[in-house]
């Protein structure tokens, strides 16, 4: 059974901080993770994705992968307000020719004017 | 660039109804994958379909099927509903020939059963 796990929260930070998310796998298959924004009563919105080992960085936001501790975080420096959502993590599966994303259940930031 | 759109917005039925939801994925996508996100959790692959073949089936029942058109749009269905299918059903769409599965979702179709 994939597993993705993460810090439910609220993460609460304040505005112009660094907001740290977290997430671990239990699949070692998993060759990619990716990083989706959702705002209350709206579809996920891809953020970024990574698949090697080390730092990616897109504007405001660094993911990291550390495949060996199966572990993946996303940073956001210098949060916004517009920033407060949930942030979903999810594992990407490309075994046996299929595309599979598992999801953690997120981890809802709130960062405060 | 046209992005993945999904109908209706909005879904009411009453338990033991079947229900067809609509998905047509982005431009230059060929692959779509149906999720389902209960309140307050992450969403859950229910089937993906590529070449208007299920390529790969999630943990649901049968009740829940799924077509793809050539033109790549998608249909899920569910038969006998039940109250706990209650839900944001999301339609993702990627491009099978990129090699890390970026996928693109569109704004849901939320399934009120009654």
């Amino acid at each position: 059974q994939k597993e993705v796990e993460q810090n439910s929260g609220p993460l609460s930070v304040p505005e112009g901080a660094i907001a740290s998310l977290n997430c671990t796998y239990s699949d070692r298959g998993s060759q990619s993770f990716f990083w989706y924004r959702q705002y209350s009563g709206k579809s996920p919105e891809l953020i970024m994705f990574i698949y090697s080992n080390g730092d990616k960085e897109d504007g405001r936001f660094t993911a990291q992968l550390n495949k060996a501790s199966q572990y993946v975080s996303l940073l956001i420096r210098d949060s916004q307000p517009s920033d407060s959502a949930t942030y979903l993590c999810a594992g990407g599966d490309s075994g046996a020719g299929s595309y599979q994303l598992t999801f953690g259940k997120g981890t809802k930031l709130s960062v405060i004017p | 660039d046209a992005g993945v759109t999904q109908s209706p917005t909005h879904l009411i039925k009453t338990r033991g109804q079947q229900v067809t939801l609509r998905c047509s994925p982005k431009s230059g996508h060929d692959t779509v994958s149906w999720y389902q996100q209960a309140l307050g959790q992450g969403p859950q692959f229910i089937f993906q379909y590529y070449e208007e073949e299920e390529r790969q089936r999630g943990n649901f029942p049968d009740r829940f099927s799924g077509h793809q058109f050539p033109n790549y749009s998608s249909e899920l269905n569910v038969n006998a509903l039940l109250l706990g299918d209650s839900a944001l059903y999301l339609c993702a769409s990627n491009f099978r020939g990129l090699s890390y599965n970026e996928q693109f979702f569109g704004p849901g179709t939320r399934l009120t059963v009654l």
